[in-house]
């Protein structure tokens, strides 16, 4: 059974850092990987979909990386805004087609602070 | 981008009530969605996966009977809380993927359910 975990649970940065959230999994046989962000009582909104034949993704600020060997992604976020406090959730699936299915992180809560 | 519609955003219901929750793709067709439940600073957990024009799948631990759910369309699924206790409170998320696309979920805004 596959399990996602998200390293820190909480983090606290001044505007302008540079910052590199983790997730690792436990079942390196995955379809691909799904970087989220969640607003408070919002839903999901999609990040970046690493597959997983693929190292990395960038999309503007944002960079995730995947290691399939290791059971690792990282989200790295470039010079932080306050506008990207939310919490970034992960999570991998290992099917695809009608078995496609998610399992989550429980996600890291981030605070930029102005 | 393709978006997922949830309706109710937010329900306030008294125990022992059914309360129903839309999830509806607008700019797509999907003949899979996924109802998820969200506790306070927990991840996601899938409970069923809903199909258009068949039964619902339901995870192990999920109670069949308590947690109706009805494909009808293509656009549209629904999630019925059945005797709703206060236990049920929490946040549930619909997804969807565009069919014939496989590998992305469109996630809908969410319903904040509170059973008094």
């Amino acid at each position: 059974k596959q399990e996602v975990t998200q390293i820190p649970a909480a983090l606290s940065v001044p505007e302008g850092e540079n910052l590199v959230l983790n997730c690792s999994f436990t079942d390196s046989a995955i379809y691909n990987l799904q970087w989220f962000r969640q607003d408070p009582g919002k839903g999901l909104t999609s990040l970046l979909l690493i597959q997983s034949s693929q190292r990395e993704q960038t999309s503007g600020r944002l960079n995730a990386s995947l290691d399939k060997s290791s059971g690792r992604s990282t989200l790295y976020i470039a010079a932080s805004q306050p506008g990207d406090s939310a919490t970034y959730l992960c999570a991998a699936s290992n099917s695809g087609g009608s078995n496609y299915k998610l399992t989550f992180g429980k996600g890291t809560l981030l605070t930029v602070n102005p | 981008g393709a978006v997922v519609s949830q309706h109710p955003s937010r329900v306030i219901c008294k125990s022992g009530t059914s309360v129903k929750i839309e999830c509806r793709s607008l700019d797509f067709q999907a003949t899979t969605m996924f109802w998820y439940r969200q506790f306070p600073k927990q991840s996601l957990m899938l409970m069923a996966t809903s199909n258009e024009g068949s039964k619902a799948t339901y995870e192990q631990g999920v109670e069949k009977d308590k947690f109706l759910i009805n494909h009808a369309s293509l656009t549209l699924s629904t999630l019925t809380v059945t005797s709703a206790h206060p236990e049920d409170s929490s946040f549930y998320i619909c997804s969807a993927p565009r069919a014939g696309v496989i590998g992305e979920l469109f996630f809908g805004e969410g319903s904040r359910l509170t059973v008094l």
